[in-house]
C-alpha cells in the first residue's frame, strides 16, 4: 500500500536544542518529496522538494535531506517562531500525490 | 509566486444544504488544487482541476457531491453539496508552479476554508 508516514506526530525542544523529523514513504516511482510548514488557520508553506537520493536542501536552520525510503528534516537550534506543524508529502506515478499526517513542533522559550 | 484567496475563510453550515467555496489567484496559472484536511489527518486531493475541462477527481470523491467550476486562469469554486456533519473539515485550494507541471514545482496554498457542518 502506498502511504507516507511522518514521526514522531509532536515533539517539543528547548529553544537552541537540535533534532530531526522524519518521513517515511513506501510508493513506487517516486517522483518528488515535499516539506511543507503549517501555521495555526493557515495554509501550508511550501519549503522544500527532493527529486532523488543523496539530495540535501537548506533554508535558515532547516535542512532537508532524503534516501530511498525516507526524508528528514534537521533544524538546528530552533527558535520559538519555528513552533508550527511540519507536512511531508511525496509525489509518486506522475499525477499521484499522498501528505503524511505532520508533526507538530513545539519549540519552548 | 503565487497569492490565494479563499471566500469564505469559515463557516456554520446546516445538513442537507451546500457550500460553495471560491478560491482566486493573483496569477494566470494551469491547473488548481482542491484538498480536505480533516481533524487530526492529512491533507487529501479531492480533484485537479484545469481551464477548459472536466475536473479531475480522486478515488472517492465525486463530481456530485464536490462539482467543480473553473471558468478562467485565475479563479475555481468548489461546492460541497448535500452536506451532512462527516463533511466538516477545512478545504484548501492550491496551485502549481509557474511552469504547471503536474507537482514536480512549488506549490502554493491558499489559507483554507473551514466548514462545520450541524
Amino acid at each position: 500500500e502506498d502511504q507516507v508516514t511522518q514521526s514522531p506526530e509532536a515533539l517539543r525542544l528547548q529553544e537552541g536544542e537540535s533534532s530531526s523529523l522524519n518521513c517515511s514513504y513506501t510508493v513506487s516511482g517516486l517522483r518528488g518529496l515535499f516539506w511543507y510548514r503549517q501555521d495555526p488557520g493557515k495554509g501550508p508553506e511550501f519549503l522544500f522538494t527532493l527529486y532523488s537520493a543523496g539530495e540535501e536542501k537548506e533554508k535558515e536552520r532547516l535542512k532537508a535531506t532524503l534516501t530511498k525510503k525516507e526524508s528528514f528534516l534537521h533544524i538546528t537550534a530552533p527558535k520559538p517562531e519555528d513552533s508550527a506543524t511540519y507536512l511531508c508529502a511525496v509525489q509518486y506515478a506522475y499525477d499521484k500525490i499522498i501528505f503524511g499526517k505532520g508533526t507538530r513542533l513545539h519549540i519552548l522559550p | 509566486s503565487a497569492v490565494i484567496s479563499q471566500k469564505p475563510s469559515r463557516d456554520i453550515c446546516q445538513r442537507g444544504t451546500s457550500l460553495t467555496i471560491q478560491c482566486q489567484v493573483d496569477s494566470q496559472v494551469t491547473m488548481m488544487f482542491w484538498y480536505r484536511q480533516q481533524p487530526g489527518q492529512s491533507l487529501t486531493l479531492i480533484a485537479t482541476a484545469n481551464q477548459g475541462s472536466e475536473a479531475t477527481y480522486e478515488s472517492g470523491f465525486v463530481i456530485d457531491k464536490f462539482p467543480i467550476s473553473r471558468p478562467n486562469l485565475t479563479f475555481s469554486t468548489l461546492t460541497v453539496s448535500n452536506m451532512s456533519p462527516e463533511d466538516s473539515s477545512i478545504y484548501l485550494c492550491s496551485v502549481g508552479g509557474e511552469q504547471g507541471q503536474f507537482f514536480q514545482e512549488t506549490q502554493y496554498f491558499g489559507p483554507g476554508t473551514r466548514l462545520l457542518v450541524l
